[in-house]
């Protein structure tokens, strides 16, 4: 079965200072993968996606992910956080034909002046 | 495009009465979702619809909980009756599912209804 996990719950960085959060992923197949990012009160986002196109891929807002199957991860970075980054952000995996997605448990991230 | 439209955007009711809450998918997507998220739970997916008809249900927490999709430009998801427990951000979500390999079934989300049940 296909699962996700956000390994940290919450992450707390200094603006201009880079910002990782990590992901680990669980699948019997070549997954597709997503991280979409949570506003206070707001609605979710879709950063970017893995379809099996570029390990690497690219977002919005600067942000980027690699997809590494050595490692069945999908880390989350930015070169350099900005206060407007601070939300809670989901990896999740996409199931095989049915439209589904799978989230993580969420990481929340703090940007510090 | 509009994107997912959610209506209302807030909810605040009293114990024991009825709460419908309304979705409108993006223009030509054929999946819809409806999640709660509460901090206690995180992000639940309640019930998702494949060309207007119910594919899982799984997710509905009891039977007080009903959805419908009459056609594909609109879905309710109902509580009768409503109880605190309930209270919870409502999202609902569109995609365009194929069937085929290597889809991306990207999901886009609305707003969101803060449901408030007294």
């Amino acid at each position: 079965a296909q699962s996700v996990t956000q390994l940290d719950s919450h992450v707390s960085v200094s603006e201009g200072t880079p910002v990782l959060l990590r992901c680990n992923y669980s699948s019997s197949y070549s997954p597709s993968l997503f991280w979409y990012v949570q506003h206070p009160n707001k609605g979710l986002q879709l950063l970017l996606k893995y379809t099996s196109a570029a390990t690497l891929v690219k977002g919005i807002n600067g942000f980027e992910a690699e997809f590494k199957k050595s490692e069945t991860s999908f880390h989350l970075t930015k070169p350099s956080a900005h206060m407007s980054d601070a939300a809670e952000y989901f990896c999740v995996h996409g199931s095989s034909n049915t439209g589904k997605l799978i989230f993580g448990q969420g990481t929340t991230l703090q940007v510090k002046p | 495009d509009a994107g997912v439209i959610q209506s209302p955007r807030h909810e605040v009711t009293e114990m024991g009465q009825e709460v419908t809450l309304r979705c409108k998918p993006i223009s030509g997507h054929n999946s819809l979702f409806w999640y709660r998220q509460t901090m206690m739970r995180g992000l639940e997916l309640l019930i998702y619809f494949n060309n207007n008809v119910p594919i899982d249900d799984s997710g509905m927490p009891e039977d007080r909980f009903s959805a419908k999709m009459p056609n594909a430009s609109f879905s309710t998801l109902k509580i009768q009756p409503s109880e605190p427990r309930d209270s919870a951000v409502y999202f609902c979500a569109s995609s365009l599912v194929t069937g085929g390999a290597n889809q991306e079934e990207t999901q886009y989300f609305g707003p969101g209804t803060r449901l408030l049940v007294l």
